[in-house]
C-alpha cells in the first residue's frame, strides 16, 4: 500500500543525546516536511524539502536538522541543542505543485 | 506570519446533533484543507476547497471556502461516536504552495 512511514511510533531518549526519526514515503512525493505538535497547539513546521539534496527551514528549525538524500526518505534528527524536544513529529508529504499534505501516524518523542 | 484562528476549541455534543466549526484568517488564503486527527495518530485529510465560494461535501462532511478568501467553515451532520478527535483547518496563501499554515484544532467530543 502506498503511503508514508515512520519509526518508530514512541522513543525515549535520555537528555542531551541526539536522536533521529525516521521517515519514509512511497507515493512518489517530491515535497516532504516535518512538523511539530504540542498538546493544544496547531501543527508547526519544523523543515521542509521540495527535492532531493535541497531542503529550507521551517518556522522553528533550531535544534534540528535534515536530510533528503532520497527521494523516499526524509529523516529528522532532534539534537541536544534543542531545548524542549519532548513532543509529536509529524511527517508529510505532497506531490509537486499540490498544497495537500499527507501525514505519517507520527513518533511520540520523550526526552528524560 | 499568517495566523489562523479556529473556534470552537472544543465541543461537546449529543449524537445525532449536527456540528459545525470555522476557521478565519488574518489575510487571504487560495487553498483551504480540513484535516482529522484521531489520538496518537497522524491528521487525515478530509476535504480540500480551492475557489472562492466553492462548497464540497465527503459524505456527512461539508466546507465551504469563504467568498471572503479569509475563512471557511465544517459541517458536520448526524453526528456518531467515531466523529470524535480533533479537526485542524489549513490554508496556503498560494496555489501550489508548499507552505501551509494550521489552525490550533477543535476538539469534538460526541456523547453517546
Amino acid at each position: 500500500d502506498g503511503g508514508i512511514t515512520q519509526s518508530p511510533k514512541y522513543l525515549f531518549r535520555k537528555e542531551g543525546q541526539n536522536v533521529t526519526l525516521s521517515c519514509e514515503q512511497n507515493l512518489n512525493h517530491d515535497a516532504m516536511y516535518w512538523y511539530r505538535q504540542d498538546p493544544g497547539q496547531g501543527l508547526r513546521l519544523i523543515y521542509y524539502s521540495q527535492i532531493v539534496n535541497d531542503f529550507q527551514k521551517g518556522d522553528i528549525a533550531e535544534g534540528y536538522s535534515v536530510s533528503r538524500e532520497k527521494k523516499e526518505s526524509f529523516p529528522l534528527t532532534v539534537t541536544s541543542a534543542q531545548k524542549n524536544p519532548t513532543a509529536f513529529y509529524l511527517c508529510a508529504s505532497s506531490s509537486q505543485g499540490r498544497t495537500e499534505a499527507f501525514f505519517g501516524q507520527g513518533t511520540r518523542l520523550t526526552v528524560v | 506570519g499568517q495566523q489562523l484562528n479556529q473556534s470552537p476549541q472544543s465541543m461537546f455534543i449529543q449524537e445525532g446533533e449536527d456540528v459545525s466549526m470555522n476557521c478565519t484568517s488574518s489575510s487571504i488564503f487560495n487553498t483551504w484543507l480540513w484535516y482529522k486527527q484521531d489520538p496518537g495518530e497522524g491528521p487525515v485529510l478530509l476535504i480540500a476547497l480551492y475557489k472562492a465560494g466553492e462548497l464540497t461535501s465527503n459524505g456527512r462532511l461539508t466546507a465551504q471556502f469563504g467568498i471572503t478568501r479569509k475563512d471557511s467553515f465544517l459541517n458536520i451532520s448526524a453526528s456518531i461516536p467515531s466523529d470524535v478527535g480533533i479537526y485542524f483547518c489549513a490554508g496556503s496563501a498560494r496555489a501550489g504552495s508548499y507552505q501551509l499554515t494550521f489552525g490550533k484544532g477543535t476538539k469534538l467530543s460526541v456523547i453517546p
